[in-house]
């Protein structure tokens, strides 16, 4: 079985704060990992997978085996960072299936 | 390109009726997954169609059904439609080969079950 854990449901920080979004996975494999973002009033959407290894709008998310995690980061948030943020996983061949997390909103005060 | 589309954006039916969901996936995308989004329960993966063949299933019951045509839209249908069948059914595209690859969300259908 595969499963996404988000345990924080509400995050706030104030702009220019570091900011962390905790995502711990449980699966037998080798599993891809994503964090997908949806901002107000718009659709789900791809902010960056582990596979990629990229920075997107300055976050990263390092994918941490032994310790089952794929945390998101960013040294400084923005008001526009203000999003609710899902992990995600997808678990061996099973290519169109993902596995969310409940979701962390982050709130970003001026 | 244009991105995923689902069709309609809202429905209100009754309970015991039955409800049909479509969605038009990316060009060129073979791979069409469906979603049904509550407060509760967050993101469930319901199914994923790839080239017209059911390739993942997810833990609904039977009511929940799909099919993909050969142009890769794909539907979904929910009969005996229950109270708790009320939520967000998101419809998501991609190429469906490989890991790693990006899944491309429509807007959604809201189901407004009474």
């Amino acid at each position: 079985a595969q499963r996404v854990t988000q345990p924080e449901k509400l995050l706030s920080v104030f702009k220019g704060a570091p900011v962390e979004l905790k995502c711990n996975y449980s699966y037998s494999g080798s599993p891809e990992l994503f964090w997908y973002v949806q901002y107000s009033r718009q659709r789900l959407q791809l902010l960056l997978r582990h596979i990629s290894r990229e920075s997107i709008k300055g976050f990263t998310a390092d994918l941490n085996k032994g310790e089952t995690s794929f945390h998101l980061k960013k040294p400084f948030a923005q008001e526009e960072d203000s999003a609710m943020y899902y992990c995600a996983l997808q678990g061996g061949t099973s290519y169109g299936k993902l596995t969310f997390g409940q979701g962390t909103i982050l709130t970003v005060h001026p | 390109k244009a991105g995923v589309t689902q069709t309609p954006r809202y429905l209100i039916k009754t309970r015991g009726q039955q409800v049909t969901l479509s969605c038009s996936p990316i060009s060129g995308h073979r791979s069409v997954s469906w979603y049904q989004q509550t407060p509760g329960q967050g993101l469930q993966f319901l199914f994923e169609y790839f080239s017209e063949t059911q390739r993942n299933k997810g833990n609904f019951p039977g009511r929940f059904s799909g099919r993909q045509f050969s142009n890769s839209r794909s539907e979904m249908n929910v009969s005996t439609l229950e109270l708790g069948d009320s939520a967000l059914y998101l419809c998501a595209s991609s190429l469906g080969a490989g890991g790693g690859t990006e899944a491309f969300f429509g807007q959604g259908t809201r189901l407004t079950v009474v």
